[in-house]
């Protein structure tokens, strides 16, 4: 079964600085998907960015990019020019290629934005 | 596009009641559509896959006599909280993603239940 591991429950940033977050899974499938979602106040989820395993190139949207090292099984999110609007928390997700296949989550990080 | 929504947003019910909670995908057919269960400030749990014609797949402690899962067409499944108790309180969020298509899963808005 794999897993998925965000060993910090929760982080700070300043408003317009870079922040790091952190993910590591476990796994013994060679392909798969990864995900950062977030989740505000709302608490609808919402996509951040997806990175496709077999794609050796990292990911970017916009002010969100992502730096995947497969063999270390690490999948960490920047975030730059933070903004106020970024304070949620954010989840790191695997998933498997297949139409019925789950998503598993990690515990989740809570991010705050000082201003 | 990939828009899935949720009904009700938030609902009341006294204990021993039971409740229906909607998912919709509004711009695209779903085969497949995820329960989660969410306490506050904590990962998503799932319970179960719901499967249009078919019967739903549940996770391992979910108990199916008391979530019951509908998934009658391509673009609605149903949950329904059979006899709730407070323990039933929760944050429950649906997600579904196109059919044919295993990337990204997008999620409703969610539905919070409160039983006294």
């Amino acid at each position: 079964a794999q897993t998925v591991t965000q060993s910090q429950p929760e982080m700070s940033v300043q408003e317009a600085e870079t922040v790091t977050l952190s993910c590591t899974y476990d796994t013994s499938e060679s392909d798969y998907y990864l995900f950062w979602y977030k989740q505000p106040p709302s608490r609808q989820m919402i996509l951040v960015i997806r990175q496709e395993a077999y794609k050796q190139q990292n990911a970017t949207e916009n002010r969100f990019s992502v730096n995947f090292q497969k063999a270390a099984k690490s999948f960490s999110l920047k975030i730059s020019d933070s903004q106020l609007g970024d304070a949620a928390m954010y989840f790191c997700a695997y998933r498997s290629f297949g139409a019925n296949s789950k998503l598993t989550f990690g515990k989740g990080i809570t991010l705050s934005v000082r201003p | 596009g990939a828009v899935v929504s949720q009904h009700p947003s938030r609902v009341i019910c006294k204990s021993g009641t039971s409740v229906k909670i909607e998912c919709r995908s509004l711009d695209f057919q779903a085969t497949t559509m995820f329960w989660y269960r969410q306490f506050p400030k904590k990962s998503l749990m799932l319970m179960a896959t719901s499967n249009e014609g078919s019967k739903a797949t549940y996770e391992q402690g979910v108990e199916k006599d008391k979530f019951l899962i509908n998934h009658a067409s391509l673009t609605l499944s149903t949950l329904t909280v059979t006899s709730a108790h407070p323990e039933d309180s929760s944050f429950y969020i649906c997600s579904a993603g196109p059919s044919g298509r295993t990337e990204t899963q997008y999620f409703g808005p969610g539905t919070r239940l409160l039983v006294l």
